[in-house]
């Protein structure tokens, strides 16, 4: 059974890092296919995927944010971190990790969610 | 960056009935589209991916069809927990540069 959750601050403020952690099970992210990224949804808008990290450790961003973001990988402890810099009140949102799993390659799609962890900015 | 568009927004509809959502892309995306359930309070769930491919415990009155900019989520005989916001994501290129739809909400009417 694959299982995520994420954790981390739930204030923080304008202009300071963000540090969110995801800690999986079910899968090991040592094997061809796996993945796990980071999608946010602010209160009332759509979802915007951020940044993913695969098994190999090929890491992606999305290009607005790329600049702001960084994803790591710890398999040792079965935990993904993702950064976010110079928060602002546009960051606050839901942040939802993800597995993506069950094909090889380089999977697209977030087959897997956690329940997600509310952050919000502060002047 | 490509834009997804669905549509409508809000569709109101009974349990029993049919309801056909749309997503259309603002430019060719083959069938690199996948579909999300989201529930209040719970996280989203991948109901179909490359446009039409059900994901594993998606139900058989999910479907979807479409390729290039225009899309489809089919839910045949609408049950009560078919009562949710839907996404649809496109992940066309490489380097990703993934993106969601609005959402097109379906409640009970």
């Amino acid at each position: 059974q694959i299982t995520l959750k994420e954790s981390g601050p739930a204030l923080v403020k304008h202009t300071q890092t963000l540090t969110l952690t995801c800690t999986f099970s079910g899968f090991s992210l040592n094997t061809d296919g796996e993945g796990v990224g980071w999608i946010r949804q602010p209160p009332g808008k759509a979802l915007e995927w951020l940044a993913l990290v695969y098994w190999n450790d090929d890491k992606r961003y999305t290009p607005s944010l790329k600049s702001r973001l960084t994803i790591t990988k710890d398999t040792s402890k079965n935990q993904v971190v993702l950064t976010v810099t110079n928060m602002d009140s546009e960051d606050t949102a839901t942040y939802y990790c993800a597995a993506y799993y069950g094909s090889s390659g380089y999977r697209r799609v977030a087959d897997y969610w956690g329940q997600g962890t509310l952050v919000t900015v502060s002047s | 960056e490509i834009v997804l568009t669905q549509s409508p927004a809000t569709l109101s509809a009974s349990p029993g009935e049919r309801a056909t959502l749309f997503c259309r892309a603002s430019q060719s995306i083959n069938s690199n589209l996948a579909w999300y359930q989201h529930r209040p309070g719970q996280p989203p769930r991948l109901l179909l991916s490359a446009a039409s491919k059900r994901a594993t415990g998606t139900p058989a009155r999910f479907s979807g069809s479409g390729s290039g900019t225009e899309f489809t989520l089919t839910i045949t005989s609408l049950q009560s927990e078919d009562f949710a916001v839907y996404y649809c994501q496109q992940y066309h290129y490489w380097p990703p540069e993934d993106t969601f739809g609005q959402g097109t909400k379906l409640d009970m009417k």
